[in-house]
């Protein structure tokens, strides 16, 4: 079936680094924009940054760029976020989720998110 | 970058009423707007696509309506297992998430 599964999360001291992973199932992943989008504990969702199908365009939240990197390995079906520089106000559950044509048809499918903790 | 202004934040309704829930883009964004569903310990399910789409799956008591910045999510009746946020995200420019509307019980 059609699958997203987050790894990588862990408490991390502030101004450290992670590398989080989004491994699809199910789904042609070469043919899909992919997105990481997190949410604090208590709060909202924020979308963090998306990569084109073929990793030709990427774009970032404001609160994230120059520290955040997000990459795609289509041949291992595969979506990844470098995290660095991390600051307590990273700390939250971060999802995956599969955009459809490039988010003009929602983000449509969701991993479970994986959690990244912040703290001294 | 664009701003998505949902209300109310919050509202409590009972079983079987209407429910409306209202987001505003700070420009406009065409119809590139989503509405999704969150439950708590859950990833979000998209409910809405490109305004007024109802995404499969999704009982026909949702709906979308709107275009350019004034976009409209109704629940005609709502179900037990409505109780939820809700979060309206545009994808004109970048992406961007409302800050969610909590649909509790009255």
């Amino acid at each position: 079936q059609v699958q997203l599964v987050e790894s990588g999360g862990g408490l991390v001291k502030p101004g450290g680094s992670l590398r989080l992973s989004c491994a699809a199932s199910g789904f042609i992943f070469s043919d899909y924009y992919m997105s990481w989008i997190r949410q604090a504990p208590g709060k909202g969702l924020e979308w963090v940054s998306y990569i084109s199908s073929s990793s030709g365009y990427t774009n970032y939240a404001d609160s994230v760029k120059g520290r955040f990197t997000i990459s795609r390995d289509n041949a291992k079906n595969s979506l990844y976020l470098q995290v660095n520089s991390l600051r307590a106000e990273d700390t939250a559950v971060y999802y995956c989720a599969r955009e459809n044509s490039g988010s003009y048809y929602g983000m449509d499918v969701w991993g479970q998110g994986t959690t990244v903790t912040v703290s001294s | 970058d664009i701003q998505m202004t949902q209300s109310p934040s919050s509202l409590s309704a009972s079983v079987g009423d209407r429910v409306t829930i209202t987001c505003r883009a700070s420009q406009t964004i065409n119809n590139y707007l989503n509405w999704y569903q969150q439950k708590p310990g859950e990833a979000p399910k998209l409910l809405i696509y490109a305004a007024s789409s109802l995404q499969s799956g999704v009982p026909s008591r949702f709906s979308g309506s709107g275009s350019g910045t004034d976009f409209t999510l109704t629940i005609s009746s709502l179900q037990p297992e409505d109780f939820a946020t809700y979060y309206c995200q545009q994808g004109f420019s970048a992406r961007t998430f409302g800050q969610g509307t909590k649909v509790e019980i009255k």
